[in-house]
């Protein structure tokens, strides 16, 4: 699976949107981005994933390049429970094998 | 919908004693993988069950790590004899097989169990 590369950690203001980057320039055609967070001392939770189109849940919104060499996930109106580590990983088995954590995004949503 | 459930929640034992973890996946969720995390790293996959089958175990280390799912539903992870470095969060996640409908073709993870050696 490509190797991810996303800032150790960000800050956004409460109530605006948090746009979180990652990098992924080596992804292949088969390989899907997924976006899963870690809240402090609970297990990881899924958030999104998309293969090219841009893709929106109840949760967020994810951006995928036309290159699909990055994507942003986007989390629009940020609350204080969003505090979190967000990981973005690149996957080719559907979500279906072990998932390749890296360090990922440490996201501090300030009052 | 009832979680991934993980027990004990906290463990702390002496390097070379051993010690196992419980998972109880969601119901008929017959994929489960073990994860470990050590502090400020992202979890690292070390096993993964379909059913009570092992699909890859390429990350444990064979020789103090077992795991088992006895009759394709709960599983328990055990290590023997605990060293200094395996003081970790271990995570249990399931996962249906396939697709079932939009949002089923994600892993659920349950709460970890932290384990500390001393």
């Amino acid at each position: 699976d490509a190797k991810t590369t996303q800032p150790p950690s960000m800050d956004c203001a409460e109530g605006r949107a948090a746009n979180l980057p990652c990098n992924h320039s080596t992804i292949s055609g088969n390989e899907y981005v997924y976006w899963y967070r870690q809240i402090h001392s609970q297990g990881p939770q899924y958030i999104i994933h998309g293969l090219k189109n841009n893709e929106t849940n109840e949760m967020a919104s994810l951006i995928i390049t036309e290159d699909r060499k990055s994507s942003t996930l986007i989390l629009p109106h940020a609350t204080l429970r969003d505090t979190a580590v967000y990981y973005c990983i690149a996957d080719s088995g559907g979500g279906a094998d072990g998932l390749t954590f890296g360090k990922g995004t440490h996201l501090i949503i300030q009052p | 919908e009832a979680g991934v459930a993980q027990s004990p929640r906290y463990k702390i034992i002496e390097k070379r004693q051993s010690v196992a973890f419980w998972c109880n996946p969601i119901s008929g969720h017959a994929t489960l993988y073990w994860y470990q995390q050590i502090l400020g790293q992202g979890p690292k996959l070390l096993i993964q069950f379909q059913n009570n089958g092992v699909v890859d175990d390429s990350q444990l280390p064979k020789d103090r790590f077992s795991a088992e799912r006895l009759k394709g539903v709960d599983s328990t992870l055990k290590i023997q004899p605990a060293k200094l470095e395996d003081s970790a969060v271990y995570l249990c996640a399931s996962r249906v097989v396939g697709w079932e409908g939009p949002g089923t073709d994600t892993q659920y993870f349950g709460p970890g169990t932290r384990l500390t050696v001393l």
